[in-house]
């Protein structure tokens, strides 16, 4: 158990929807990244939030939004959902950097069917 | 930019044989190198990390690595392979702490009896 918390675990939704996916990180992180894990582009770095801020932006959608919140839990929302974003979705988490050796601890996911 | 490259999407080994799963990094500053494993249905788990120091670094279920700048390499090396480390493993790499990690696009070990 990595201590990174995603819900929901599953979700299956129709094309054109809104979707929300929570991610509550380690004790003590302030760090929060999204990543998107699909079989024809691999493991791609979405967003990184530290301490209620965003950080880094990777190859995340214009429909694709997150935030951070005070309790840093965060929220990854995706919206106008189309079939090509169905994947599995982690969160990970980090203390702060001069606190940590960089590795990002994984939740389990939350895998997105869109139909 | 930074970027990982996993040579081989597919590995095949016996039981007790040699693992060897070969990652290529680029990076224009030293980098923070790591490897993960995916089992099924899983999150990805931390087997190992260089990031100064000793260039030859253990990790979990003996799976070591090698971080060889002249060739920018990262091999993960098990000497004898057990059926349980059937799984996905990525590669990966960073700037520096606090930062996030490119992966690769991985690679399946089987392990056959």
């Amino acid at each position: 158990d990595s201590g990174v918390t995603q819900t929901p675990k599953h979700l299956i939704t129709a094309t054109g929807q809104r979707v929300t996916l929570r991610c509550s990180p380690r004790s003590g992180d302030l760090s929060v990244y999204w990543y998107q894990q699909s079989l024809d582009q691999g493991l791609q770095f979405l967003i990184q939030y530290y301490n209620g801020e965003e950080r880094a932006k990777g190859n995340i959608l214009e429909r694709f939004s997150a935030q951070q919140f005070p309790d840093l839990h965060s929220e990854l929302n995706l919206s106008s959902l189309e079939l090509g974003d169905s994947a599995l979705y982690f969160c990970a988490s980090s203390p702060r950097g001069s606190r940590g050796t960089g590795e990002l601890f994984f939740g389990e996911g939350s895998r997105l069917t869109v139909l | 930019a930074q970027s990982v490259t996993q040579l081989g999407s597919h590995v095949s080994v016996s039981e007790g044989a040699l693992v060897l799963l070969r990652c290529n990094y680029s990076s224009s500053v030293p980098p923070y190198l790591f490897w993960y494993v995916q089992y099924p249905n899983q999150g990805l788990q931390l087997l190992l990390k260089y990031t100064t120091g000793a260039t030859l670094v253990k990790g979990i279920n003996g799976f070591e690595a090698e971080f060889k700048k002249s060739e920018t390499s990262f091999h993960l090396t098990k000497p004898s392979a057990h059926m349980s480390d059937a799984a996905e493993y990525f590669c990966a790499v960073s700037e520096k702490a606090g930062t996030a990690l490119i992966f690769g696009k991985g690679t399946t070990l089987s392990v056959s009896s």
